[in-house]
């Protein structure tokens, strides 16, 4: 059975740190894999995919990377802000269908 | 997000009532999907839809029906709602192509008293 798993399952910086989100997922045959945000009492906003054929890939302050032989995501965050505070979710695809989600980090990035 | 919207955005029924849920997109993908999300338990696939009038399971399916009847639209019923069925339900679209995401509705916070 296809599984996600995040850890930390939560997370408290102070402002500025550098920081890393673990993902992994079992069976390396994955369509793809995205990291989602999520604010309290919002929806899901897509912040990085990543193919299957590629290793990362970068927006702005957050980079993430791929490493599908050891079945594990990281999203680092940099220079981390008040305003990153949200709860961080990873979903891996392995069909049109199949979509699995981590139960996500929360992460509150203190002033 | 702008290509797709969900509604209602909250609901409050009693136990037994039918409800419906739409989920209406502008983007013509093939795929939609119904989750719900809730503490504990996360995001759970309930129904999704490969194209009009195609419809399968997901995870939790009990208690609930879909229907696509044109490519933009995709409802959720619950025939007869129950206390169990309290939760957020959001709507996904995507393209069947590789490099292409899930892109997730607002959501629709339903409660059952």
């Amino acid at each position: 059975k296809q599984e996600v798993t995040q850890i930390p399952a939560a997370l408290s910086v102070p402002e500025g740190e550098n920081l890393v989100l673990n993902c992994s997922f079992t069976d390396s045959a994955i369509y793809n894999l995205q990291w989602f945000r999520q604010d309290p009492g919002k929806g899901l906003t897509s912040l990085l995919l990543i193919q299957s054929s590629q290793r990362e890939q970068t927006s702005g302050r957050l980079n993430a990377s791929l490493d599908k032989s050891s079945g594990r995501s990281t999203l680092y965050i940099a220079a981390s802000q008040p305003g990153d505070s949200a709860t961080y979710l990873c979903a891996v695809r392995w069909g049109n269908n199949d979509m699995r989600f981590g139960a996500g980090t929360r992460l509150t990035v203190k002033p | 997000d702008a290509g797709i919207t969900q509604s209602p955005r909250h609901k409050v029924t009693e136990t037994g009532t039918p409800v419906t849920l739409r989920c209406h997109q502008t983007e013509n993908h093939r795929y939609m999907y119904w989750y719900r999300q809730d503490p504990g338990h996360g995001l759970r696939l309930i129904h999704y839809s490969y194209g009009v009038k195609d419809t399968d399971k997901g995870e939790v399916s009990d208690g609930y029906s879909v229907s696509r009847s044109k490519t933009e639209d995709f409802l959720l019923t619950l025939e007869s709602a129950t206390s169990s069925q309290t939760s957020v339900y959001f709507c996904a679209i995507s393209d069947d192509r590789a490099n292409y995401g899930y892109t997730f509705g607002s959501g629709t916070r339903l409660t059952v008293v």
